[in-house]
């Protein structure tokens, strides 16, 4: 059972607007969750995180928002430049990290 | 520093074959992952390790061992290979602060069982 889960395989933004990002999980267990950024023939690279006890943390251009009563996380990203297309895959942790299996993100011109 | 280290970079077996992927990192962190990656499936969490001496199964450890000896290496084993075990497999290494764990990955090892 997926305890991770982008339902989202694909999204495609146009450049300069938002992208939002969205994950669930199952596991109430998880007190940690992240997001990784990852382009082809390389290894995942971290992108930003959040513990259960926020809400919101935000690193520049990314921002990440936790609804734990929902069970619900989200990746914005704004504004969206070419660069960040690639694969993001959330991934939440309780004594170890499980991912999801990714969006793949599309920065139109 | 090196950072996280995977070799070899591609590898071909047949059916039946056996052989160990190599990871090694160099930034002492207790923590040693092993995931593969098949399209539409995300990364899945093979084996884990939370220090020298000591390792834990994932999601999908079936035909898969591992061992952790030292801090640095914690190489992944196929005794004898699969066609399902074709698929891009990479290590990681991390540290906790707290319940917090920061990941570095390696560039991954590409494995095509015929």
């Amino acid at each position: 059972d997926q305890q991770v889960k982008q339902n989202s395989p694909s999204l495609s933004v146009q450049e300069g607007r938002i992208s939002i990002l969205n994950c669930d999980y199952t596991n109430s267990m998880f007190d940690y969750f992240l997001w990784y950024k990852k382009y082809p023939a390389e290894g995942p690279t971290f992108l930003i995180s959040i513990s259960s006890i926020k809400d919101k943390n935000e690193d520049g251009r990314f921002t990440v928002f936790l609804n734990k009563s929902a069970k619900h996380l989200s990746l914005h990203i704004v504004p969206s430049q070419p660069g960040d297309s690639a694969v993001y895959f959330c991934a939440a942790r309780d004594d170890k990290i499980i991912f999801g299996k990714g969006t793949r993100l599309h920065i139109l011109p | 520093n090196a950072g996280v280290t995977q070799t070899p970079k591609f590898q071909v077996l047949k059916t039946g074959q056996s052989m160990t992927l190599q990871c090694a990192q160099d930034m002492n962190h207790e923590y040693m992952s092993w995931y593969r990656q098949d399209p539409g499936m995300g990364l899945r969490l093979i084996h884990y390790s939370v220090g020298a001496g000591i390792t834990d199964q994932g999601e999908v450890p079936n035909g898969y061992n591992v061992s952790r000896s030292t801090t640095e290496d914690f190489p992944l084993r196929l005794l004898s290979a699969a066609p399902s075990q074709t698929s891009v497999y990479f290590c990681a290494s991390s540290y906790l602060q707290g319940r917090q764990e920061t990941q570095y990955f390696g560039p991954g090892t590409r494995l095509l069982v015929l």
